[in-house]
C-alpha cells in the first residue's frame, strides 16, 4: 500500500526566514498532495495542496512542489513568523474514494 | 467552505463500555466519510473508510467488530468502539469529501476518548 515519508521531524528557524518540509510517497497512483497545519487537540487545517497535473502551486508565503517522476513534493514557508509554529502533515491521496495517507508530521518552531 | 462536526468533543468512560462517536457532514452530503486515529504527538492513522448504506471498508490491523462503523444517511456516521480498553484512548477525527467539490477533505474537530 502506499507510504507516506516525511522529514524533518523537527525543525526549528528564525522568524523570517524559510521553512522547507519534504515528503516522499511510494504509489504512483496518488494524485492529490495536500498540506495540513495541526495545532494542539484541534483538527487538521488544511494550507494548500496539489494534484499530479500540476507541478507548483503558490499562496502568499506558501508554497507546494511536486515531482511526480522522483515521487517526492515539498512545503516551502517564506518570511516565518511565530504563528507559523505547529505541526504540519502532508499526506497523499489512494483509490477511488481518495482516501488519505498521512506522513509522520514535522514540529515546527518559529523563534523570535 | 464545507463544516463537519463531531459528537462528542471528549468523553471518559470505564474500560468495558462502549462509547458512539457521530460525524455530521453539516451542508452537503458525504456519501463517503473516513475515520482516523490519532495518539499523542504521532501522526493520523485511517481506520476505515465509511460508505454510506454499504459496508465499511476498514484498513489492515484495524479489529472491524471492534470499532463499528454505521454510514445510515448522507449526513451521518458513526464510529462504535466496543468494550473500550485504556490502549483505545485516543483522538478521534472524521472527515469527508464534498462529491460536488475538490479534491478536498473536510475534517471534523474530533473527539477526544479517555478509557478508565
Amino acid at each position: 500500500g502506499e507510504n507516506v515519508e516525511q522529514h524533518p521531524s523537527t525543525l526549528s528557524v528564525q522568524e523570517g526566514d524559510s521553512a522547507v518540509i519534504k515528503c516522499t510517497y511510494s504509489d504512483s497512483a496518488s494524485n492529490y498532495f495536500p498540506w495540513y497545519k495541526q495545532e494542539l487537540g484541534k483538527r487538521p487545517q488544511l494550507i494548500i495542496d496539489i494534484r499530479s497535473n500540476v507541478g507548483e502551486k503558490k499562496d502568499q508565503r506558501i508554497a507546494v512542489t511536486l515531482n511526480k517522476t522522483a515521487k517526492h513534493f515539498s512545503l516551502h514557508i517564506t518570511e516565518t513568523q511565530p504563528e507559523d509554529s505547529a505541526v504540519y502533515f502532508c499526506a497523499a491521496s489512494i483509490g477511488g474514494a481518495q482516501k488519505l495517507v498521512f506522513g509522520q508530521g514535522t514540529r515546527l518552531t518559529i523563534n523570535p | 467552505g464545507a463544516v463537519v462536526s463531531q459528537h462528542p468533543s471528549w468523553v471518559i468512560c470505564k474500560s468495558g463500555t462502549s462509547v458512539k462517536i457521530e460525524c455530521r457532514s453539516l451542508d452537503f452530503q458525504a456519501t463517503t466519510m473516513f475515520w482516523y486515529r490519532q495518539f499523542p504527538k504521532q501522526s493520523l492513522m485511517l481506520m476505515a473508510t465509511s460508505n454510506e448504506g454499504s459496508k465499511a471498508t476498514y484498513e489492515q490491523g484495524v479489529e472491524k467488530d471492534k470499532f463499528l462503523i454505521n454510514h445510515a444517511s448522507l449526513t451521518l456516521s458513526t464510529l462504535t468502539v466496543t468494550s473500550a480498553h485504556p490502549e483505545d484512548s485516543s483522538f478521534y477525527i472524521c472527515s469527508a469529501r464534498d462529491p460536488a467539490g475538490t479534491y478536498e477533505q473536510f475534517f471534523g474537530p474530533g473527539t477526544r476518548l479517555t478509557v478508565l
